[in-house]
């Protein structure tokens, strides 16, 4: 079965607004990151956060280990904030490899 | 931020030719993997590489698609011959260690016409 859900699929803002992304995950996770991937399509890793709480910037990720669930806060969107949001586990099982979520459409709109 | 490039950004080619993509991962981590994104579908894990060997492939990992990092330079993922499903944006990440946080690029999108 799918192993990180994120949700919503799709979201839209208005400028200013606050997003809050969510990823769940169904196995134990040694590595957790969130990225932003562009309408073109290239990749920026945002925060890696495992466990507890990190901020940079805008962005506030806070992931609660043993409910296999991570959040990301986007406060004060901007319209440069529109793309997709994945969020990427490493099982740590054995040879460690990142497993994705289908990611989060965000549109934020003046 | 470490960083890690990707070359070309952008690879067209006809099906059947041979294509090298390049990475230049950061520059003391030991661990190299590839990633599989075909537009509008998820990120999927091709394969990783350690002191010169293949670690981990996934079933996305035909027998067309080889790694390789000669001498510590470039980390490529060549495909011979490429047929029309190789179309995808193709993104290298490197690691330190095993279990530590992979840096990812910015990805190569390729188009096989």
């Amino acid at each position: 079965g799918q192993q990180v859900q994120q949700s919503p699929a799709s979201l839209v803002l208005q400028e200013g607004e606050n997003a809050e992304l969510q990823c769940n995950f169904s196995s134990t996770a040694t590595q957790l990151q969130w990225f932003y991937q562009s309408p073109g399509g290239s990749l920026v890793s945002l925060l890696s956060n495992p466990s507890g709480t990190k901020h940079t910037g805008r962005l506030t990720s806070t992931t609660v280990t043993k409910e296999r669930r991570s959040s990301l806060h986007i406060s004060s969107s901007q319209t440069t904030d529109s793309g997709t949001y994945l969020c990427a586990i490493d099982r740590g099982t054995g040879n460690y490899k990142y497993v994705f979520g289908a990611g989060t459409r965000l549109k934020v709109i003046a | 931020g470490p960083k890690v490039l990707q070359i070309p950004s952008h690879q067209i080619i006809d099906m059947g030719q041979m294509v090298t993509l390049n990475c230049d991962p950061v520059s003391n981590h030991l661990y190299f993997y590839w990633y599989k994104q075909i537009l509008g579908q998820q990120m999927e894990f091709l394969v990783n590489f350690y002191n010169g060997k293949v670690m981990e492939k996934s079933k996305l990992f035909k027998d067309q698609f080889s790694v390789e990092r000669p001498d510590g330079s470039y980390f490529t993922l060549k495909i011979q011959p490429t047929a029309l499903e190789d179309s995808a944006v193709y993104f290298c990440a490197s690691s330190l260690l095993r279990k530590d946080t992979q840096y990812f690029g910015p990805g190569t999108r390729l188009l096989v016409l």
